[in-house]
């Protein structure tokens, strides 16, 4: 079955902390993989996409994310994280032709500043 | 702004009742999603247009539950005698439809039934 696991519910880290959450799928054939984020009070929005090519990829506001096939997995770092980073994030796997988007359950990022 | 939009924002009905929501995809944007997301989930696939054609739809979608996309542009998704477990976050997003391409969501509709 399609799915997508991420390992952790709540991340709580103080301004400066290093970040990285992790993602694993279990889907059959090429994939395209993306990380989005939802801050409090707004719309889901893009942060980064890996579609092919160079397994570390950059997205917006200082994340990146690394594609290693043969663990499945696409955890999504930064190295030091802000107070505004505080927002849910989620892991999302569909096959390389488009189509639907499998979510994990998504992460709740708190940052204290 | 030149976003997907959702209308409306909230909804609130009352058990039994049928409700329907629209979805304004990104101009010139072939392939239309709609998904629910319920509190502490991530969002969950219920189906998808390209163009006017639905070209899937989740074991999730009931059959209360029907979309359409008539002229490949807006998309309306009603819910018929609905129930307090349809309550959850309507999202829509919308796509190039290109084979690897990117979703762009918009703000959802909140759904409550009491």
């Amino acid at each position: 079955a399609q799915s997508v696991s991420q390992h952790n519910h709540h991340v709580i880290l103080s301004e400066a902390a290093s970040l990285e959450l992790g993602c694993n799928y279990s889907y059959g054939g090429t994939v395209n993989l993306f990380w989005y984020v939802q801050y409090p009070g707004q719309h889901l929005q893009l942060l980064l996409k890996y579609f092919s090519g160079d397994p570390l990829v950059k997205g917006i506001k200082g994340f990146e994310a690394e594609f290693i096939k043969s663990k499945f997995s696409f955890n999504l770092r930064k190295p030091s994280v802000q107070w505004s980073d505080t927002a849910e994030y989620f892991c999302a796997v569909n096959a390389h032709q488009g189509g639907k988007l499998i979510f994990g359950q998504g992460t709740e990022l708190s940052v204290k500043p | 702004d030149t976003g997907v939009s959702q209308d409306p924002r909230h909804k609130i009905t009352k058990r039994g009742q049928n409700v329907t929501f629209r979805c304004d995809p990104i101009s010139e944007h072939n392939r239309l999603y709609w998904y629910r997301q319920t509190l502490g989930q991530g969002p969950e696939f219920l189906t998808y247009f390209q163009n006017e054609a639905q070209l899937e739809k989740s074991r999730l979608l009931s059959d209360r539950f029907s979309a359409e996309r008539p002229k490949g542009s807006f998309s309306t998704l009603e819910i018929q005698r609905t129930e307090q477990g349809d309550s959850a976050m309507y999202l829509c997003a919308s796509s190039l439809g290109l084979t690897s391409d990117t979703q762009y969501f918009g703000p959802g509709t909140r759904l409550t039934v009491l």
